[in-house]
């Protein structure tokens, strides 16, 4: 089963607008991370978050952590139609030796 | 550009048949993971890897093996396929494993006809 689950599954949004996708996950985690895959690509690696953090920001992007609801949230400021991609939450086992990694969300940017 | 090289890009092959996709890690990364992606089952992770040797294990088949040779790549064996194998098989690495960043490579597609 998933650990981390993105939610909406799919947004559509014009350039310049703000864009918020949401992950929840089950079990404690050490840290948690966000990555941006485009179509038919590998995914890279947008932004680490440990536990013990509650914001982190890196350019147009903020991710905030809440452990207490065991959700995070990713927010892309004015976004841009580059910005168009799927965007996933990934989370650590018990063990921190992996990530599990949730189902995505698909952003569209329209420009 | 990640740094990490996968081969070959496509494949296409029959059911039965066994193929060998090959990984190179990002320059000076210890660790190598092997993931599965499907429309159906999403990101899975099979097999990790550290200085050559198993580290985490995931959701992979008893038709799927992995090792890391002594200067770091990888390779992914899928023997026996089937139709739903059809997948695409991304490779990541970091520096030394655990909660670090992982980099991906573009990943390959495999097709079973």
């Amino acid at each position: 089963s998933q650990q981390g689950e993105e939610d909406p599954q799919a947004l559509s949004i014009q350039e310049g607008e703000n864009a918020t996708m949401n992950c929840s996950y089950k079990t404690s985690i050490n840290n948690l991370q966000w990555y941006r895959q485009n179509s038919g690509r590998g995914l890279v690696h947008l932004i680490l978050i440990r536990s013990n953090e509650r914001e982190k920001h890196s350019g147009r992007l903020r991710v905030t952590l809440d452990t207490s609801k065991k959700s995070s949230s990713l927010l892309i400021t004015a976004s841009r139609a580059a910005d168009t991609a799927s965007y996933f939450c990934a989370t650590d086992n018990n063990y921190g030796q992996n990530f599990v990694f949730g189902p995505g969300t698909r952003l569209s940017v329209l420009p | 550009d990640s740094g990490v090289t996968q081969t070959p890009k496509h494949l296409i092959t029959a059911t039965g048949q066994r193929v060998t996709l090959r990984c190179s890690p990002r320059s000076g990364d210890l660790s190598v993971y092997w993931y599965q992606q499907s429309l159906d089952q999403g990101l899975q992770f099979l097999i990790q890897y550290y200085n050559g040797e198993e580290r985490a294990k995931g959701n992979i088949l008893e038709r799927f093996s992995a090792q890391q040779f002594p200067d770091l790549h990888s390779e992914l064996n899928l023997s026996s396929l089937e139709l739903g194998d059809s997948a695409l098989y991304f490779c990541a690495s970091s520096h030394s494993g655990g909660t670090q960043p992982q980099h991906f490579g573009d990943g390959t597609r495999l097709s079973i006809l």
